[in-house]
């Protein structure tokens, strides 16, 4: 069974411009949940998505948004780029959301994103 | 505010020994989950081991055990048999229905 793909795996941006970054999670989870890590803010969640719904999302502002499609694939929009805004982009699925049976989220290897 | 503390940012340990990682955690939730995940340099994060809150046992995957605390809301990894490619970022996590917090991370070096 493929893994959490993240597409792609890096991208260099200019101040002001807007960035969409994809994952496609793996086959037959329903539940994809979209992280920043960052040296001097770690690990940060952003939001969750479960079958097209947004569930949970992270104190993080308007220019982060994302959605999910009927095939669960996730795509992640940032809007007006700060420098700031330079991170790793991690994306997990999980086959049901939050604190359920046999819940484990898997992630992607992380798309990489540059704000100069 | 749920808050995960890793309090040891870097360890080393030679390769064939035992070393524990620390971690501590805040919630007032009863129900949750306690992770440990690692990232390696290829910055891919995979699952260590997980524990149930529910669940007084500590969890074992391998060379892998946790030693959780609940009322010291505490979920120490343990690593035995050390081995190279166990060199990675170490971050505890701990979820509820709505919530999924890491900590900062202990970046783990295993020595030849």
């Amino acid at each position: 069974k493929a893994g959490v793909t993240q597409t792609p795996r890096y991208l260099i941006k200019t101040r002001g411009q807007q960035v969409t970054l994809s994952c496609s999670p793996i086959s037959g989870h329903r539940s994809v949940s979209w992280y920043q890590q960052t040296p001097g803010q770690g690990l940060q969640f952003l939001f969750e998505y479960f079958s097209e719904t947004q569930r949970n999302k992270g104190n993080f502002p308007g220019r982060f948004s994302g959605r999910q499609f009927s095939n669960s694939r996730s795509e992640m929009n940032v809007s007006t780029l700060e420098l700031g805004d330079s991170a790793l982009y991690l994306c997990a699925s999980s086959d049901t959301p939050g604190v359920r049976a046999k819940n484990i989220q898997y992630f992607g290897a992380g798309t990489r994103l540059s704000v100069l | 505010a749920q808050t995960v503390t890793q309090s040891q940012p870097e360890m080393s340990v030679q390769e064939a020994e035992t070393v524990t990682l620390s971690c501590t955690y805040d919630t007032s939730e009863n129900n949750y989950y306690l992770f440990w995940y690692k990232q390696p340099p290829s910055r891919q994060m995979i699952l260590v081991i997980r524990q149930e809150a529910y669940k007084q046992q500590n969890a074992t995957e391998n060379r892998f055990s946790v030693n959780f605390q609940k009322a010291a809301k505490s979920f120490s990894l343990k690593i035995s048999d050390s081995q190279l490619g166990d060199t990675a970022m170490y971050f505890c996590a701990f979820m509820t229905y709505n919530d999924m917090r890491f900590g900062a991370g202990t970046r783990l070096t295993v020595k030849p």
